[in-house]
């Protein structure tokens, strides 16, 4: 099956600091999304990529859908300790059998204040 | 508006004993979804319905049943839970598959099987 190969796996920086991390896929999609996963809770969408070559803002969040279509990245600029969590990268595909999520194995993100 | 919500939150079975996890959504969503999250691991789809009455196998059915008999439910069975079945389990639901739109998900079900 399709599978996403998310790196790094953990990172732990400084408050202030810049972040970036990337997902890479054997396999073309047509939608790409970035999830935050706090403790205890469930993934929260932050980011939805549709188009090859798009760059898409949220805030202090940046992510851009490759033009492949086999990779995306996503970059956090200034960081704040409310930033710490796990990011998965997801990749989604339209209609019949390939119309549901396949997500990276995700990020580890600490931020030291 | 409560979204997506699974019951119960936490849970420890012994193995082989049986148990239904409840997944509701009120948002009318059509589609509903049955994940397991494993340490290290992304999620991964277990089984998943397109509407009442319908059910999928997702990437990893096996040792799972589920049911979707009213739209608004879609119940997630282990009829004989085994240890390798530990892990937190998140419903998900949406207006469609292959869309984005709506995708909304549970805050989770950690399962320990002992």
């Amino acid at each position: 099956g399709q599978q996403l190969n998310q790196s790094p796996q953990s990172m732990f920086i400084q408050e202030g600091e810049d972040v970036s991390m990337n997902c890479t896929s054997s396999s073309i999609f047509n939608t790409w999304l970035w999830y935050k996963q706090e403790p205890g809770e469930g993934p929260v969408l932050l980011i939805a990529l549709y188009k090859a070559g798009e760059l898409t803002s949220n805030g202090r969040l940046t992510a851009q859908f490759g033009i492949t279509r086999k990779d995306s990245f996503l970059n956090i600029s200034a960081s704040i300790p409310s930033d710490v969590g796990i990011y998965f990268c997801a990749g989604m595909n339209y209609g019949g059998s390939q119309g549901n999520l396949i997500f990276g194995k995700g990020t580890k993100l600490s931020v030291k204040p | 508006n409560a979204g997506v919500t699974q019951t119960p939150k936490f849970r420890v079975l012994k193995t082989g004993q049986s148990m239904t996890l409840l997944c509701a959504q009120d948002m009318n969503h059509e589609y509903m979804y049955w994940y397991r999250q494993d340490p290290g691991m992304g999620l991964r789809l277990i089984h998943y319905s397109v509407g009442e009455g319908t059910t999928a196998k997702g990437e990893v059915p096996d040792g799972y049943n589920v049911s979707r008999l009213k739209k608004q439910n879609f119940l997630l069975g282990l009829e004989s839970a085994a240890p390798s079945q530990t892990s937190v389990y998140f419903c998900a639901s949406s207006y469609s598959r292959g869309t984005i739109d709506g995708y909304t998900f549970g805050s989770g079900t950690r399962l320990t099987v002992v």
